[in-house]
């Protein structure tokens, strides 16, 4: 899936802990997006970061959650106090650039980190 | 808020048949539109993207676009028990967020040996 890793790939959390879920984009790639699925539903966009930006978190519960992309390392996102519905598939995707509209270009997705908090 | 409207299935096919799989979209100034699959416990795949009018055919997949009735489609010809998986439909929001794509709710496909 175009080179953008995730890690952890599954990762157990009990309530109250915190969750990190990382993200290295695509060599060269400067722009990450997460995306979130729970279960039964669809995927549903949750930030959009460049290095050390953060452009659009319009999708991003107002509490518990953040993201950071910083100019070294890979993209974060933190889930503090993790609850039960916070299970979920959290997916990352990169571009060299923010994709173009009227064209085919889009996004591309890594494998996923799977999240369940018990 | 913009909705994509996908039927969540199962769509059962014999092996060899052609799946026909639908969606609708809210926002009639939508221009692109992309076909995802996903197999469970993997990733989105992304299979198909149109944005224009007609018909796109890439292998086994052709996407048909139809503006006016604000209806894509992806038809397989020839499916295999390999194409059984969810298949996601998926619109950008807007012109200035194309990378805040709004998905369906996928339609599970089975292709029956």
């Amino acid at each position: 899936n175009a080179g953008v890793m995730q890690n952890p790939r599954h990762l157990v959390r009990r309530r109250g802990q915190e969750a990190r879920l990382r993200c290295s984009p695509v060599k060269g790639h400067s722009h990450v997006y997460w995306y979130r699925q729970l279960p039964e539903e669809g995927l549903k966009f949750m930030v959009y970061l460049q290095k050390e930006n953060i452009i659009d978190e319009s999708g991003m519960p107002k509490e518990r959650f953040s993201a950071e992309f910083p100019k070294e390392g890979p993209s974060i996102l933190r889930i503090q106090q993790v609850v039960r519905g916070d299970s979920a598939a959290y997916f990352c995707a990169s571009s060299p650039s923010r994709p173009p509209t009227y064209s085919g270009n889009t996004i591309y997705f890594g494998e996923g980190s799977w999240l369940t908090v018990v | 808020q913009k909705e994509v409207e996908q039927n969540s299935g199962p769509l059962s096919v014999p092996e060899g048949a052609i799946a026909s799989l639908n969606c609708t979209y809210s926002d009639r100034g939508s221009q692109s539109f992309f076909w995802y699959r996903q197999y469970s416990g993997k990733s989105p795949e992304l299979i198909m993207s149109i944005y224009s009018n007609g018909d796109k055919e890439d292998g086994r997949f052709t996407a048909q676009l139809n503006k006016a009735s604000q209806y894509v489609s992806l038809l397989i010809r020839d499916s295999q028990p390999s194409d059984s998986a969810t298949y996601l439909c998926a619109v950008p929001e807007g012109l200035d967020s194309s990378y805040k794509l709004i998905f369906g709710s996928g339609t599970r496909l089975l292709v029956r040996p």
